[in-house]
């Protein structure tokens, strides 16, 4: 099972808003809603901040949205602020013989 | 407040096993799956399995079996991640995480991390 694909980094300026991808397969993403987002900040563990495509646990910031397009899943962060500079990853359920994948990561820079 | 709490970290020579714990608290044990997750120095997240802490059932990635066995200890609210024939590859932050019942596949509770160290 490959690794979910994402870009490798993602850049905005405090305010903008910035969309981070993430492109699976009819297996994966595209097969079922368990898409989730987590936000890593160095030295950190990983946080939940979307889980079944585009719910938010609570305490996350409204600012942090969640969507799926077909094979496609996308997390959109709004009103970019400086604590949001960290690593993003989405993961999903797979129906493959190793059932949950992660993404490859995103670094997000706040200019 | 709820938490996991992993033990501290390892150092192992190739060849060697590893075992790692992971004790949750302020929550009902035996209600939540939990997973096992680790990251390679400067690398992405990689799950390496489940287990529901009230049956013992347990499901891994393939690239780890044989070599992977999680196992739980209801009596201390503890899972345990040993990870056998270790390699310099395997040089990674392991993560134990919590599954809540109300979502799925998702991680809703992190432990704070457990450093292994494989080297000669």
């Amino acid at each position: 099972q490959s690794a979910l694909t994402q870009p490798a980094s993602v850049s905005g300026s405090p305010g903008q808003s910035i969309t981070i991808s993430c492109t699976g397969t009819s297996s994966d993403v595209g097969g079922y809603n368990y898409v989730s987002w987590y936000q890593q900040h160095p030295g950190k563990a990983p946080k939940l901040m979307i889980y079944e495509v585009s719910n938010r646990p609570s305490g996350v910031p409204d600012r942090f949205s969640g969507s799926k397009s077909g094979n496609t899943a996308s997390l959109t962060i709004s009103g970019l602020q400086a604590e949001d500079e960290a690593d993003y990853y989405c993961s999903s359920y797979t129906s493959s013989s190793t059932p949950y994948v992660f993404g490859t990561g995103t670094k997000v820079t706040v200019l | 407040q709820v938490q996991l709490v992993q033990s501290g970290a390892e150092v192992k020579k190739p060849g060697a096993s590893v075992k790692v714990s992971c004790k949750a608290s302020g929550y009902t044990f035996t209600s939540y799956y939990m997973h096992w997750v680790r990251q390679a120095p400067g690398q992405g997240l990689e799950w390496m399995g489940i287990i529901n802490p009230s049956g013992g059932s347990t499901s891994y990635a393939q690239k780890f079996q044989g070599r992977v066995t999680m196992t739980r200890d209801t009596s201390t609210s503890t899972v345990y991640m040993e990870l056998s024939s270790l390699r310099s590859e395997d040089t990674a932050v392991y993560y134990c995480a919590r599954d809540p019942p109300w979502i799925d596949w998702a991680f809703d509770i992190w432990g704070q991390g457990t450093m292994v160290t494989v080297s000669s």
